[in-house]
């Protein structure tokens, strides 16, 4: 839906690098947002976007940083990955008052 | 945003209607009650959305309370795709999700 596309779509690092998820739009919706699922946690929200270069943090920001340079591209980059940021992290894409649609996900193991 | 109360878990018999409810008694005048499912490992999928008034689509009824403090989605005709996570949010148009634990439904043959 909402044509959001993810990338990758699975990764595995180690603890202490620098990892960089990637959630691209062709809908020109203005709204975007990063999730992370952990089993017990539901979605909880990251980061989010509600248009280019504005940003705002979520429940659970602590260790991820975001930009949004282009409408269509919401980067999320963890700058030293640790194994509690081992999860499967979503975007999700909102047209203003709209529905929000979700992108496939992208599992993230850090060992 | 009221926070929701969903069971965590039910069973439907296949081709039977799923009847999935959702108590927000915290809701306020301008929120609204929105359903998304999710299928194991996939991206949460929206399924239907209202603010006071029964919804319908080609997935799934909404029906929403006159106090508005609960409601029900149903899906008429159950099938085993249908098994999923049903989460029952509420909020405000242009606000934020957030997502409870939801309920697991499973359809079985």
């Amino acid at each position: 839906d909402a044509g959001i596309t993810q990338s990758p779509r699975h990764k595995v690092t180690e603890t202490g690098t620098p990892v960089t998820l990637r959630c691209h739009q062709t809908e020109n919706h203005r709204y975007m947002y990063w999730y992370r699922q952990d089993p017990g946690h539901g979605l909880r929200l990251i980061h989010y976007s509600y248009g280019v270069k504005d940003t705002d943090k979520g429940e659970v920001s602590d260790g991820y940083s975001v930009s949004r340079s282009k409408t269509e591209d919401f980067l999320l980059t963890l700058e030293s990955a640790t194994s509690s940021q081992t999860s499967v992290y979503f975007c999700a894409t909102q047209a203003g008052e709209e529905t929000q649609y979700f992108g496939p996900g992208t599992r993230l193991l850090v060992l | 945003d009221a926070k929701t109360t969903q069971p965590t878990s039910m069973d439907c018999a296949e081709g039977r209607a799923a009847n999935l409810p959702c108590n927000h008694s915290t809701i306020s005048g301008n929120e609204y009650v929105y359903w998304y499912r999710q299928i194991h490992s996939q991206g949460p999928q929206y399924i239907i959305h209202g603010l006071k008034n029964n919804e319908t689509n080609e997935m799934a009824s909404l029906i929403i309370t006159e106090d508005r403090k609960s409601s029900t989605l149903i899906l008429p005709h159950a099938t085993l795709r249908d098994t999923a996570v049903y989460y029952c949010i509420v909020r405000v148009a242009e606000g934020k999700l957030i997502f409870g634990q939801g309920t697991e439904l499973s359809v079985k043959p």
